[in-house]
């Protein structure tokens, strides 16, 4: 399973990173992806990493916003900001990718706001 | 980046009937040298993170009834599910993962009349 951190309330400029911890499968061996869903909307590929090399492909529409990274010593991918804002409020996924996304976690709610 | 449209954006359907759901992408999801669709099917109930239910197009995942189903190939593909049941009512999104970015269609919302 996959088991993300807590929901988590910003204001506009904060950091933040948000955690996704595998268990019960090998976790190096897997991709691990980030999608991200506008209250009310679809699902947005964000990027996805190799838990094994942490080797990362960003979406052009993300790239630069957002930083994936992963400990693969302790089973947890991470999504970060900088620098966020309003229009990042939203829940975010992380998934396993063997072929599609076959394990998802809970999700994180992620709202910003002054 | 391959852009995934989906139609319907949303159906309403009696109970055990049967639905179509459309996918088509900008451009070809046949990867050549292994002859697979890279295309999946996922079902999001409300409050929940998507499931994936078909892969490869058509091979569906393990628990997933054999209601569903999925088809084609190339650029167009369907995902079908018959004898439609109250706890099939979710959003269903496709998702290309031939070329990253691995986008996914707008959706489609199943209701019941």
């Amino acid at each position: 399973q996959l088991l993300q951190s807590g929901a988590e309330v910003k204001k506009p400029g904060e950091s933040l990173r948000i955690s996704c911890k595998g268990s019960g499968y090998i976790f190096p061996n897997y991709w691990i992806a980030w999608v991200r869903q506008m209250p009310g909307k679809g699902l947005e590929w964000m990027g996805i990493i190799y838990a094994g090399d942490s080797d990362t492909i960003y979406s052009p529409s993300f790239e630069g916003q957002v930083t994936i990274s992963v400990d693969k010593s302790i089973n947890t991918a991470y999504l970060q900001w900088t620098n966020l804002k309003a229009s990042d409020t939203g829940i975010y996924y992380c998934a396993r990718h063997p072929n599609g996304l076959d394990v998802w976690g809970q999700g994180t709610t992620v709202t910003v706001s002054s | 980046d391959i852009v995934m449209t989906q139609s319907p954006d949303s159906l309403a359907v009696s109970l055990g009937e049967t639905i179509t759901i459309n996918c088509k992408s900008s451009q070809s999801v046949l990867y050549s040298s292994d002859n697979k669709n890279y295309l999946a099917w996922y079902q999001q109930k409300p409050g929940q993170p998507p499931k994936l239910l078909i892969h490869w197009a058509s091979t569906r995942e393990s628990g997933v009834p054999d209601r569903f189903s999925g088809s084609g190939s190339g650029t167009d593909f369907i995902l079908t599910i018959s004898s439609l049941q109250a706890e099939d009512v979710a959003v269903y999104f496709c998702q290309q993962y031939d070329s990253p970015p691995h986008t996914f269609g707008q959706g489609t919302r199943l209701e019941i009349k």
